[in-house]
């Protein structure tokens, strides 16, 4: 079957530091990958679009600048989280799939300190 | 900009009783995902239904595509149903990036 995984599953990291954090598709060929952050509020933002050999898409309020993402190929993505501050922290999910269906890791709790 | 809207927003059931989630879009959906997270976060697809009735185990899906609505039933609820369930659609068409809704949490007691 199709899984995705992410790791670290938990983080903490200071104020101001920066963290990366790691999505793994296995069992099936990920031609896009979605990076979303659920905030304590609970509400899924979506930050950025990868697809392999595409340029990445960031949605507003997101940049480049502050979450590079990675995909090299189609099984993994990388995402990491520049200067994290208090608003940074939640739970980032990665979604990756083709154009029917979108399958989760189980996310990375981000806590800044 | 396109949203996706559930109701309730909260559910409480004794176990066996059947629950009636809705999801209601402003646009023309491309794709429909139902998920269920767990209490730990942990997201689980259920159904990608974008138009018409599925069913997997206890669950239907029904979404009626003109009317930008989708619904998911689950009948004779379990205490493992307990969580939130989210509906997921995509509006592109494109390489699919899912817009949530805000889910509808959902407590089944024994």
């Amino acid at each position: 079957g199709a899984l995705v995984y992410q790791y670290p599953r938990r983080t903490i990291c200071k104020s101001g530091t920066s963290m990366r954090m790691e999505c793994q598709a296995v069992g099936f060929q990920a031609t896009s990958v979605a990076w979303y952050r659920q905030s304590p509020q609970k509400t899924f933002e979506l930050i950025a679009l990868s697809t392999v050999n595409s340029a990445i898409k960031y949605e507003q309020n997101f940049t480049q600048e502050k979450f590079p993402i990675s995909h090299p190929n189609l099984s993994f993505s990388s995402m990491t989280v520049l200067n994290a501050y208090l608003e940074d922290r939640g739970l980032y999910l990665c979604g990756a799939g083709g154009h029917t269906e979108v399958f989760f890791g189980k996310g990375t709790r981000l806590t800044v300190v | 900009g396109q949203q996706v809207q559930q109701s309730p927003a909260s559910l409480v059931l004794q176990e066996g009783e059947n629950a009636e989630l809705q999801c209601n879009f402003s646009s023309t959906a491309t794709q429909l995902q139902w998920f269920y997270q767990s209490p730990g976060g942990s997201l689980v697809s259920l159904l990608s239904n974008p138009s018409g009735t599925k069913h997997t185990g206890r669950l239907t899906s029904t979404t009626v595509t003109k009317e930008r609505r989708s619904s998911l039933h689950i009948s004779s609820s379990q205490t493992t149903d307990s969580g939130t369930y989210l509906c997921a659609i995509d509006f592109s068409g494109g390489n699919y990036k899912p817009t949530f809704g805000k889910g509808t949490s959902l407590v089944v007691h024994p």
